[in-house]
């Protein structure tokens, strides 16, 4: 099966810095997306982007189908941006939609 | 839009009894649902994908007679944990699509623990 991985595994910061996650995916998508699971277990849908860039405030993503990765920037970040960021995949030309998940990546951002 | 509920949040059960966990789109027709399991600071593993009015499909080495999945509408879709045991508590997670669509939108999450 298709492939997801997640650099780095952890990141640690200091309020107000800029980050980027990365996601490598072994195969062609049609579907990605990127989620922020909160302290009390949510997935917050971030991006659904199978490829292109968009941006929602101070978070952005940008998704290179051709070279199979995608980026997740967070700017400016703040103490609620605390969590784990999840890249999830549906590779191409499949049947169903269920998604892969990637192994996450901690988030830590200090006041 | 696209919400997702789940109920219970949370329950504690005894060993060897039977727990029942609803997962419903709130503002949408979702024609697939999927159930997920997750350990802690572990990654979310999909248990199966349900479909309204059909048999769920299970992912490998998960134990279809343990983990009964019920899809009876557009909005609501059922897992039931029988005879569950210790090792059976998790967290678990429904998601949805609506139809036409690949993206997944989440429930808040059951937290299960088996006495």
């Amino acid at each position: 099966g298709i492939q997801v991985e997640q650099s780095p595994p952890d990141l640690i910061l200091q309020e107000g810095a800029n980050s980027t996650l990365r996601c490598n995916f072994s195969d062609s998508v049609n579907n990605l997306q990127w989620f922020h699971q909160n302290p009390w277990g949510q997935l917050i849908n971030l991006f659904y982007i199978p490829s292109g860039t968009k941006q929602n405030g101070r978070l952005s993503a940008t998704t290179v189908a051709t070279e199979r990765y995608s980026l997740l920037y967070i700017s400016s970040s703040q103490t609620t941006d605390s969590g784990v960021y999840f890249c999830a995949v549906r590779p191409s030309g499949g049947s169903n939609y269920k998604l892969t998940f990637g192994k996450g990546t901690l988030l830590t951002v200090n006041p | 839009g696209a919400v997702v509920s789940q109920h219970p949040s949370r329950v504690i059960c005894k060993s060897g009894t039977s727990v029942k966990i609803e997962c419903r789109s709130l503002d949408f027709q979702a024609t697939t649902m999927f159930w997920y399991r997750q350990f802690p600071k572990q990654s979310l593993m999909l248990m199966a994908t349900s479909n309204e009015g059909s048999k769920a499909t299970y992912e490998q080495g998960v134990e279809k007679d343990k983990f009964l999945i019920n899809h009876a509408s557009l909005t609501l879709s059922t897992l039931t944990v029988t005879s569950a045991h210790p090792e059976d508590s998790s967290f678990y997670i429904c998601s949805a699509t609506l139809a036409g669509s690949y993206e997944q939108y989440f429930g808040p999450g059951t937290r299960l623990t088996v006495t």
